[in-house]
């Protein structure tokens, strides 16, 4: 079966450009995450759904970084009025248990690698 | 802040054994220990995981000391394809929910 896809694999905007990056979870999996990564950094959690309901979205860096799944399937990251500084790797990774088990893997997508020029 | 220290940097000569420590000792008594790793412009891949026990599948064992502080991930046989950045992880609890938290992970490089 397919694996966590997610498009495009990479996306270059202009500063002040909005943006938005999908992801396909593994069909059935119940848990998604959306994590940035940074050059030479390990991936930092931005955000957590439980089937269409956003649980955690703590590591969101502002208000305009949005993200949502509103069927319980594919999900998308949308940024606002890009900066500089967004310019990343977008992780995305799903599992099959509910998030309140810490005995799940997460499975990863390759990643949308954003360019902010 | 992730809940886990990792050496920066290892190398190991092909064929021979990997070790990687990682030092979790904050970890609680319900907390996993996971290792995944990430290659060169993928993202992580789950490699092994564990709660008290040490654990081996087809890709790695994971050695966990008694008291859960620390652990070590051991690739028996590295390849250069085993050439990646690997991340020691514990699963922690955010609000009822179990958020994975990387940090810088150990670049190890497998050489001939």
């Amino acid at each position: 079966g397919a694996g966590v896809s997610q498009s495009p694999r990479y996306k270059v905007a202009k500063r002040g450009q909005d943006v938005a990056l999908r992801c396909d979870p593994i069909s059935g999996h119940v848990s998604l995450f959306w994590y940035q990564q940074a050059l030479g950094q390990g991936p930092e959690f931005l955000t957590y759904f439980q089937n269409e309901a956003q649980l955690d979205k703590s590591g969101l860096p502002s208000d305009r970084f949005f993200a949502e799944r509103p069927e319980g399937s594919v999900s998308t990251l949308k940024i606002q009025r890009t900066q500089q500084e967004d310019s990343a790797v977008y992780l995305c990774a799903s599992s099959l248990a509910l998030g309140g088990r810490g005995d799940e893997k997460l499975f990863f997508g390759s990643g949308t690698q954003l360019s902010v020029l | 802040d992730a809940k886990t220290t990792q050496p920066p940097s290892m190398d190991c000569a092909e064929g021979r054994a990997a070790n990687l420590p990682c030092n979790h000792s904050t970890i609680s008594g319900n907390e996993y220990v996971y290792w995944y790793r990430q290659i060169h412009s993928q993202g992580p891949q789950y490699i092994i995981h564990g709660l008290k026990n040490n654990e081996t599948n087809e890709m790695a064992s994971l050695i966990i000391t008694e008291d859960r502080k620390s652990s070590t991930l051991i690739l028996p046989h590295a390849t250069l394809r085993d050439t990646a950045v690997y991340y020691c992880i514990v699963r922690e609890t955010s609000g009822g929910s179990y958020i994975p938290t990387f940090g810088r992970g150990t670049s190890l490089i497998v050489h001939p």
